[in-house]
């Protein structure tokens, strides 16, 4: 089965810096993708992005990209020139390429920003 | 932007009583899913739901959970003899196809509480 860590259980980032959350993944599979989720408080999680296993090339959108290094089963998500909104609860989600349409998902990161 | 409603917010119920969660997915959605996560636990993956049946679901998921989509708009999610340990966030979420190209949509939750 599939296990997704994430090892900081919080973090905090002045606003406008740069911040890097972790997310290891453990799979046996090689096709496989990868998600980033924000959960603002009392709120819905939104997608933030997502990365297909067979890409190499790391995903980004707009303030949001990541470093996916497969070899090290590694989905790290950095959040550019961050902003008061971004705070929230993160979670990294793996979904497998072949077996179903489940998420599992990590334990979660609350990002604070600081102003 | 078209969201998955989920009612009602927080339902408390007495141990032993059945409860029914509801959910509207989005309305050209084809794949629905259940969510729970317990207090300081991790997001986890109940049941998901294809063209009018179970396609996969989990351990978790027993014969004291049912799920049905009763009118072709609503789906819920039945807890039959609710249990001191059903008490969670349930999460009820949506995707146009098989959740990979296009994400899944996630609901508000639904907060239960059996007493």
């Amino acid at each position: 089965a599939q296990t997704v860590t994430q090892s900081q259980p919080e973090m905090s980032v002045q606003e406008a810096e740069t911040v890097t959350l972790s997310c290891t993944y453990d799979t046996s599979e090689s096709d496989y993708y990868l998600f980033w989720y924000k959960q603002p408080p009392s709120r819905q999680m939104i997608l933030v992005i997502r990365q297909e296993a067979y890409k190499q090339q790391n995903a980004t959108e707009n303030r949001f990209s990541v470093n996916f290094q497969k070899a090290a089963k590694s989905f790290s998500l950095k959040i550019s020139d961050s902003q008061l909104g971004d705070a929230a609860m993160y979670f990294c989600a793996y979904r497998s390429g072949d077996a179903g349409n489940m998420l599992t998902f990590g334990g979660g990161t609350r990002l604070m920003v600081k102003p | 932007e078209p969201e998955v409603t989920q009612t009602p917010s927080h339902q408390v119920t007495q141990m032993g009583q059945e409860v029914i969660l509801r959910c509207v997915p989005i309305s050209n959605h084809l794949y629905f899913y259940w969510y729970r996560q317990i207090l300081g636990q991790k997001v986890e993956f109940l049941v998901s739901f294809y063209n009018n049946e179970i396609s996969e679901k989990s351990e978790i998921f027993d014969d004291q959970f049912s799920v049905e989509r009763p009118d072709g708009s609503n789906f819920t999610l039945k807890i039959r003899s609710t249990k001191l340990e059903d008490s969670a966030m349930y999460f009820c979420a949506s995707s146009f196809r098989a959740g990979v190209l296009d994400g899944y949509t996630f609901g508000s939750g639904t907060r239960l509480t059996v007493v």
